[in-house]
């Protein structure tokens, strides 16, 4: 059974440096595309990036490039999302995600974290 | 402003079957056999309804049907029961640079 576990929930200050995490099971972490996707209380979803844990070619959706990092560690099959400065605007539910794979790399995600609530607020 | 476009709302009463548009480009939804549909309740993760435009992964209810003509793909559900009602997106993959986009979501109310 597929399985995506993500780290608890976090309240941080604004400009603080926060990394979250995402652990896969039940498939080979290093085969599928993986990836996050935000959504903001009361508001739709947001597809943020991809990483491809086989060989960390990594894709960012152009609204979030230089705003978060996606990275992972294959040994472990985890994958994260970090910020070095967070910003109030960064409060939001976070999924992980695994995501399809096309003939052009990652598609639509099928298996879903539970979801990583994170809060900024002074 | 989402890059595909869903309808805000929709409603069917129980037993009835309701049909929820995504309209892309020729870039996304109208170029490629990609496009996935998820339900969400409220408090909960999306749940992967349809894939590959009208495929059903193992588990979910053949009440649950996906159609694509053009730029426009579709949901649709049959026999509509008080547990569908949520909130439904739709994701392509897109030759843009964004790889992958949604829909900015339906909420559908079973009467």
């Amino acid at each position: 059974e597929v399985q995506l576990v993500q780290s608890g929930a976090e309240v941080k200050k604004p400009g603080e440096s926060l990394k979250i995490s995402c652990k896969g099971s039940g498939y080979s972490f290093t085969s599928y595309w993986i990836g996050w996707v935000r959504q903001m209380p009361g508001k739709g979803l947001e597809w943020m990036g991809i990483i491809y844990p086989g060989d960390s070619d990594t894709r960012y959706s152009p609204s979030f490039q230089g705003q978060v990092t996606i990275s992972a560690d294959k040994s472990i099959s985890t994958a994260y999302l970090q910020w070095s400065s967070l910003k109030a605007s960064d409060t939001a539910m976070y999924y992980c995600a695994r995501h399809t794979t096309t003939i052009f790399g990652g598609g639509p995600p099928d298996y879903w974290g539970q979801g990583t609530l994170v809060t900024v607020s002074s | 402003q989402s890059a595909l476009t869903q309808p805000a709302s929709v409603s069917g009463s129980p037993g009835q079957s309701i049909t929820i548009s995504c309209t892309g480009t020729s870039s996304d939804v109208g170029g490629y056999n990609y496009v996935s549909w998820y339900q969400q309740h409220p408090g909960k993760a999306p749940k992967l309804m349809i894939y590959d435009v009208s495929n059903r992964p193992s588990g979910v209810s053949n009440r649950f049907s996906g159609s694509k003509s053009g730029n426009t793909a579709s949901l649709t559900i049959s026999g509509l029961q008080a547990e569908d009602e949520a909130d439904y997106y739709c994701s392509s993959y897109t030759s843009s640079s964004s790889y992958v986009v949604f829909g900015g979501g339906t909420k559908l109310t079973v009467l």
